[in-house]
């Protein structure tokens, strides 16, 4: 049972640069987030989908644009990378989008932009 | 908006011995829940425990308890006879009956020395 996967678990990128985080989970779970951790800090929420075919911003949605592609896959895309993006980038999953129910995350994936 | 406040950097305890880790909390809603999740080396996000706010028992699951005092908005987390596994970031979380309202704290290093 894999849970939620993230690819690339690294990556490298010059500024202006574009590139996608994918992310997969197999738990036929409603919900999907985007997380970014900076150095010292918590997870600050980018952008969420509540349910298949929709999508909100969180608290830094700024830079990115995300695609619920179906009920398993929700990407996160850099159209132009900036060295400010430079932080590791979370994908969680949960039942329902409430309180109620835990997140599983993936493992994160590292994103560095020269 | 709400916020999520953990004043201890970091903190060490002596193996076997128990730690309390402290987190405070500020928001307008009542319905909510607060979740300690525990980041080890490996990056990957594991859920410690979580408490309903409409709940007044505190939480607890084997050796990590929680002390939630709704009224002071504290959520401080104990771990009792601390292995060395425990060492970590800990991360205290709000979550709003709708889960997009979620907000990390930017956690507490723990080092549990032998």
């Amino acid at each position: 049972n894999a849970g939620v996967t993230q690819t690339p678990k690294f990556q490298v990128l010059k500024t202006g640069q574009s590139m996608t985080l994918q992310c997969a989970q197999d738990m036929n779970h409603n919900s999907m987030y985007w997380y970014r951790q900076d150095p010292g800090m918590g997870l600050r929420l980018i952008y969420y989908s509540a349910s298949e075919g929709t999508t909100d911003k969180g608290e830094v949605p700024n830079g990115y644009n995300v695609s619920r592609l179906n009920k398993r896959e929700f990407s996160l895309r850099l159209e132009s990378a900036a060295p400010s993006q430079t932080s590791v980038y979370f994908c969680a999953s949960c039942t329902e989008p409430s309180g109620a129910n835990v997140l599983t995350f993936g493992a994160g994936s590292r994103l560095t932009v020269l | 908006a709400q916020t999520v406040t953990q004043s201890q950097p970091e903190m060490s305890v002596q193996e076997a011995e128990t730690v309390t880790l402290s987190c405070t909390y500020d928001t307008s809603e009542s319905n909510y829940y607060l979740f300690w999740y525990k980041q080890p080396p490996s990056r990957q996000m594991i859920l410690v425990i979580r408490q309903e706010a409409y709940k007044q028992q505190n939480a607890t699951e084997n050796r990590f308890s929680v002390n939630f005092q709704k009224a002071a908005k504290s959520f401080s987390l104990k771990i009792s006879d601390s292995q060395l596994g425990d060492t970590a970031m800990y991360f205290c979380a709000f979550m709003g009956g709708n889960a997009g309202k979620s907000t990390f704290g930017d956690g507490t290093t723990l080092t549990v020395k032998p």
